[in-house]
């Protein structure tokens, strides 16, 4: 199994730019999720999905999208990007089941110039 | 609201000293999980250890060890002979009861050692 995978690794874009982040997961996971990484301020949640066709926000979603068309797949987009979202984003995946394991992807470094 | 803090910023310490890795926690909730992660410099974040509000049994694995106090909302994390490869930011993280439920992070402590 490849678990969690991200692409791309990093990205550089200008500001207004849009992009989408891949999420993947072979684990067959209901629950999936993208965080964001800024230094000093830990992991903070931007949407998260618990099936195929339902996702909602976390607690810092303006500026991104999702959507859930598949179990395996959870593409993060950013609509215009602005140098606020320079950070390193992961995605994250774990069962149904109540307080499983979040497995989490290598991660995507973005700078938005 | 769910709140973890991880009060210790960055530790450094001389390989083979033992070093403790504080967590304090806080949530309403009867039924919560908790964990810890290790973010080593190449950036991935690894699993290292689950714990769910029932079960105040410590555990031991290795050189890890980890000590539950529901009495001080406490999940810490001791490394014993601490070696160069144990360098990292080490997270704790709280999550709560039900299928939707998020993981709250704390902030991480970046651990250092050096021969």
């Amino acid at each position: 199994n490849a678990g969690v995978t991200q692409t791309p690794k990093f990205q550089v874009l200008k500001t207004g730019q849009s992009m989408t982040l891949q999420c993947a997961q072979d684990m067959n996971h209901e629950y999936m999720s993208w965080y964001r990484q800024d230094p000093g301020m830990g992991l903070r949640l931007i949407h998260y999905s618990v099936g195929a066709g339902i996702t909602d926000q976390g607690e810092v979603p303006n500026g991104y999208n999702v959507s859930r068309s598949t179990t395996e797949d959870f593409p993060l987009r950013l609509l215009s990007a602005a140098p606020s979202q320079t950070s390193v984003y992961f995605c994250a995946s774990s069962s149904g089941a109540l307080g499983e394991t979040q497995y989490f992807g290598p991660g995507t470094r973005l700078l938005v110039l | 609201a769910q709140k973890v803090t991880q009060a210790q910023t960055e530790i450094s310490v001389v390989e083979k000293e033992d070093v403790t890795l504080d967590c304090v926690y806080e949530t309403r909730d009867t039924t919560y999980y908790l964990f810890w992660y290790k973010q080593p410099p190449s950036g991935e974040l690894v699993f290292l250890i689950r714990r769910n509000s029932f079960d105040e049994q410590n555990e031991i694995s290795g050189r890890y060890s980890w000590n539950f106090q529901k009495s001080t909302s406490s999940f810490n994390f001791t490394i014993t002979a601490s070696q160069v490869v144990d360098s990292a930011v080490y997270f704790c993280a709280l999550r709560g009861p039900g299928t939707a439920s998020k993981l709250t992070f704390g902030t991480g402590t970046r651990l250092q050692v050096t021969l």
